[in-house]
């Protein structure tokens, strides 16, 4: 089955830096990649997703890359702000109704 | 339109005993997942449900066990509860077998407390 590594665990940025946090999938039939962010004491909310058939999609300061030759893609924030601080998850699907499976999670602190 | 609900919100549980966890999932979506979310980890997939059959199954032992009804909410139960079942149990609802089948709503999240 699908295997979905994440890294860093941890990361810590200054505000106004940029913050990348990358994944790893294992199963070339994957074509979904969402990440979500989850608050502390919150539910996982969805902030971007990509699907197989394209590279980059950027959502104001969020964007996301796929590699799928590499079987990576990366999630980055720009000009983080303190309300960016979270732990984001990624994850990786098969086509149609299959589950997500995630990654372990990245504790994001942005330093005021 | 309203979202994912779960409810109970905290539960404490001793060990043996037997849970059931309650959800309703967004309007429109016929589709419940149920997740497991240890401290500092990542949701662990448990179990999907479309149109009130089982549609798939993660790594999880029979005494994990669930049902959707007819209105598309549904419950997890567990049973023999182990201290490791401590958790955050998650549900996610989606669209099933359409375009956005992936997506995933999530409540709020059930925490569960085996002593």
């Amino acid at each position: 089955g699908e295997n979905v590594e994440q890294h860093p665990s941890t990361l810590s940025v200054q505000e106004g830096d940029s913050a990348v946090i990358k994944c790893t999938y294992s199963d070339s039939a994957s074509n979904y990649f969402p990440w979500y962010k989850q608050e502390l004491g919150k539910r996982p909310q969805l902030i971007i997703d990509i699907r197989s058939n394209v590279g980059e999609k950027k959502d104001q300061r969020i964007a996301v890359t796929l590699n799928k030759t590499a079987k990576h893609f990366s999630l980055h924030i720009t000009e983080t702000q303190p309300e960016d601080s979270a732990v984001y998850f990624c994850a990786a699907s098969n086509p149609g109704n299959t589950p997500l499976v995630f990654g372990k999670g990245t504790r994001l602190s942005v330093i005021a | 339109e309203t979202g994912v609900t779960q409810s109970p919100t905290h539960l404490i549980k001793t060990r043996g005993q037997q849970v059931t966890l309650r959800c309703s999932s967004q309007s429109g979506h016929n589709t419940v997942s149920w997740y497991q979310q240890a401290l500092g980890q990542g949701p662990q997939f448990i179990f999907q449900y479309y149109r009130e059959e089982e549609n798939g199954r993660g790594n999880f032992p029979p005494r994990f066990s669930g049902l959707q009804f007819p209105n598309y909410s549904s419950e997890l139960n567990v049973n023999a509860l182990e201290l490791d079942d401590s958790a955050l149990y998650l549900c996610a609802s989606s669209l099933g077998r359409a375009r956005g089948a992936n997506v995933l709503t999530f409540g709020a999240g059930s925490r569960l407390t085996v002593l």
